[in-house]
């Protein structure tokens, strides 16, 4: 069945440095990759997806890239801070009949000042 | 309202009794979706409706669990005669048709089951 794997789980940076995520994703027709940030207590909310369509994509800090060959993508997060501490999950939408959007297992970001 | 609304915001109920949530999507949004999380665990999918299409049942974890949605209004997730290992918190989201739509997520029902 469709899957998405995630790596790592667990994610500790120095506070200025980068993070990158990466997943993998089964379904070589999936066309929609989102990425959610999770803060404690809170409900996921969007931070940036992506397209089949398109290869990478920015915004300011976040930036996704997709390797649809190789079936899969990663969050990267620049001149990381404090407040990006969070858990993050990135997710795939297949294309079947069903069309569910799969999430991965998450990544618990901790940034250090 | 403008966003997801699920209720109640938190239930504890004892094991063996039947549980109700509800969902109220964003207005106008067709497809529905209901997860499971777990304390520090991931979003595992439950359930997904698209307009009047059948619903995609593949992640309900056992016939204990069902779930109903009105056309494209709201959605109910039942838990009949609950255990110990239902307690979690359950999300549900919704997004308009289409490839690239925002799922936009509630702020969950939390469940203990004592």
């Amino acid at each position: 069945g469709e899957n998405v794997e995630q790596h790592p789980s667990t994610l500790s940076v120095q506070e200025g440095d980068s993070a990158v995520i990466k997943c993998t994703y089964s379904d070589s027709a999936s066309n929609y990759f989102p990425w959610y940030k999770q803060e404690l207590g809170k409900r996921p909310q969007l931070i940036i997806d992506i397209r089949s369509n398109v290869g990478e994509k920015k915004d300011q800090r976040i930036a996704v890239t997709l390797n649809k060959t190789a079936k899969h993508f990663s969050l990267h997060i620049t001149e990381t801070q404090p407040e990006d501490s969070a858990v993050y999950f990135c997710a795939a939408r297949f294309s079947g009949s069903a069309r569910q959007l799969t999430f991965g297992s998450g990544t618990q970001l901790t940034v250090l000042p | 309202g403008a966003g997801v609304s699920q209720s109640p915001s938190n239930k504890v109920t004892e094991k063996g009794k039947d549980v109700e949530l509800r969902c109220d999507p964003i207005s106008g949004h067709t497809a529905l979706y209901w997860y499971r999380q777990r304390l520090g665990q991931g979003l595992e999918f439950l359930i997904y409706f698209q307009g009047n299409s059948a619903p995609d049942k593949s992640g309900l974890p056992s016939d204990r669990f069902s779930a109903e949605r009105t056309g494209e209004s709201v959605s109910t997730l039942t838990i009949q005669r609950t255990q110990q290992e239902d307690s979690a918190v359950y999300l549900c989201a919704s997004s308009l048709r289409g490839v690239g739509t925002e799922a936009f997520f509630g702020q969950g029902t939390r469940l203990t089951v004592v």
